[in-house]
């Protein structure tokens, strides 16, 4: 069965620089979901995206922005990027705002800033 | 205080132990709950939902006090494998839809 997919699987940036994650969620999933998940920390929730429109938006800094596309698909744009960005980043996706709605992660986008 | 919490662990129990993991909500509008589990550098995997009625899927049973706010794992005949971090995971749906994490609890099963 199709996952959701994440690109690139690891990326190392200098600070300042800047960065672009991927997210393809499961086919037919509307809502988009952007976790940050630093060193022995629990998931933190950064966005999220249902029908390509922001629905929520939780501890993302003012230098990361993201969208929600046409197919579907999410990209997180990080700027300036900080020693601290260094984390792995989940999508996860989800078929419907109903009950009991789970929703699936990708394999994540290990961040490293040098 | 966190809006979902569980006891951090680490539970340290032997291969066929039954060990069970409480997690406590705060937000009364928080409707759907999960437990996940995560091996260590890889994403959150699906475990199991936790259904009002309470279910059970093999070795694995999830209990929902609504109540008392307060979910429930047991995990029974614990296998090696078992070993990870399970996190209880979820659903607020009130002004916005999010899913939120608790910590997780760290299980590792020795021989």
């Amino acid at each position: 069965a199709a996952g959701v997919i994440q690109s690139p699987r690891h990326l190392i940036k200098e600070k300042r620089e800047t960065a672009t994650l991927k997210c393809y969620p499961i086919p037919r999933h509307d809502t988009v979901y952007w976790y940050q998940q630093g060193p022995g920390q629990d998931p933190q929730f950064l966005i999220s995206f249902y029908e390509k429109m922001q629905s929520d938006k939780g501890s993302i800094p003012d230098r990361f922005s993201a969208q929600q596309f046409s197919d579907y698909h999410s990209e997180l744009n990080m700027s300036s990027l900080e020693l601290g960005d260094s984390a792995l980043y989940f999508c996860a996706s989800s078929p419907h705002r109903g009950r009991y709605t789970e929703a699936f992660f990708g394999q994540g986008t290990r961040l490293t800033v040098v | 205080r966190k809006e979902v919490e569980q006891d951090p662990g680490p539970f340290n129990v032997p291969e066929g132990a039954t060990v069970a993991f409480n997690c406590t909500y705060s937000n009364s509008a928080s409707q759907s709950f999960f437990w996940y589990r995560q091996d260590c550098r890889k994403e959150p995997k699906l475990l199991m939902s936790v259904y009002s009625s309470g279910n059970e899927d093999g070795r694995f049973t999830a209990q929902l006090n609504r109540a008392s706010q307060y979910i429930s794992l047991l995990i029974r005949d614990s296998k090696l494998s078992d070993s990870a971090t399970y996190l209880c995971v979820v659903i607020r749906m009130d002004s916005s839809y999010k899913l939120i994490f608790g910590s997780g609890t760290r299980l590792l099963v020795r021989p």
